[in-house]
């Protein structure tokens, strides 16, 4: 079946360096919908960034992200870290085919720590 | 105004008690989901639904059921909790665009 496999567990960053967390996947559909979701403390998790088409990068709230078919990928990436960055971040998959059902199948999850 | 809503928000049951989650929507979503999460394997899908009366297994639905009785409503059951269901419960709604809208939480401890 799908899979999702992101940067394990914990990365703490000083503010002002860049963010970049690692997602990769596995899947038999050809076009797939790759997504990062967010989850601060005490809130809910929400979609930060979905993927477009192949080799294009797609940006949101200063983070950003490209999906490349060629390597199975869809990192995270920001030039600069702000403490309000820390949070739990989810990479997800949907095969595209089950549009109806918009299932996704989730990472791990990444918690990213920004300290002055 | 939360358009998911979940209750209760923190529950406590005894193991082998029934255990009813409920979840609430105002996005006029077909599907609704319900995950748990847990450290170390992230959200996890357990049923959803693609609308009123209908219901499907997601990736760890064993020891769970769920139920679905109007567009608004989706309901997640533990018949016989067990201590190994201890965990964080989310509700989301979608549509067809894939973007899901999680609901704040429900924290579940079995004794």
């Amino acid at each position: 079946g799908d899979s999702v496999t992101q940067t394990e567990g914990l990365v703490t960053l000083t503010e002002g360096l860049p963010v970049m967390l690692n997602c990769t996947y596995q899947t038999i559909y050809s076009n797939p919908f790759l997504f990062w979701y967010v989850h601060y403390l005490n809130e809910s998790p929400r979609l930060l960034l979905k993927s477009s088409t192949d080799n294009k990068r797609t940006e949101h709230q200063g983070f950003h992200a490209t999906l490349h078919k060629s390597s199975s990928s869809f990192h995270l990436q920001k030039s600069s870290a702000q403490l309000s960055d820390s949070a739990l971040y989810y990479c997800a998959l949907s095969d595209g085919i089950g549009a109806n059902t918009g299932k996704l199948t989730f990472g791990h999850g990444t918690i990213l720590r920004v300290h002055p | 105004e939360a358009a998911v809503t979940q209750s209760p928000r923190n529950k406590v049951a005894v193991t082998g008690g029934k255990v009813t989650l409920s979840c609430n929507q105002t996005n006029n979503h077909n599907n609704m989901y319900w995950y748990r999460q847990d450290t170390g394997h992230g959200l996890r899908l357990i049923h959803y639904s693609y609308g009123a009366g209908s219901t499907e297994k997601g990736d760890i639905p064993d020891g769970y059921k769920a139920s679905r009785p109007s567009q608004e409503n989706f309901s997640l059951i533990l018949e016989l909790a067990t201590p190994s269901q201890t965990s964080v419960y989310f509700c989301a709604s979608g549509t067809w665009g894939y973007e899901q809208y999680f609901g704040p939480g429900t924290r579940l401890t079995v004794l």
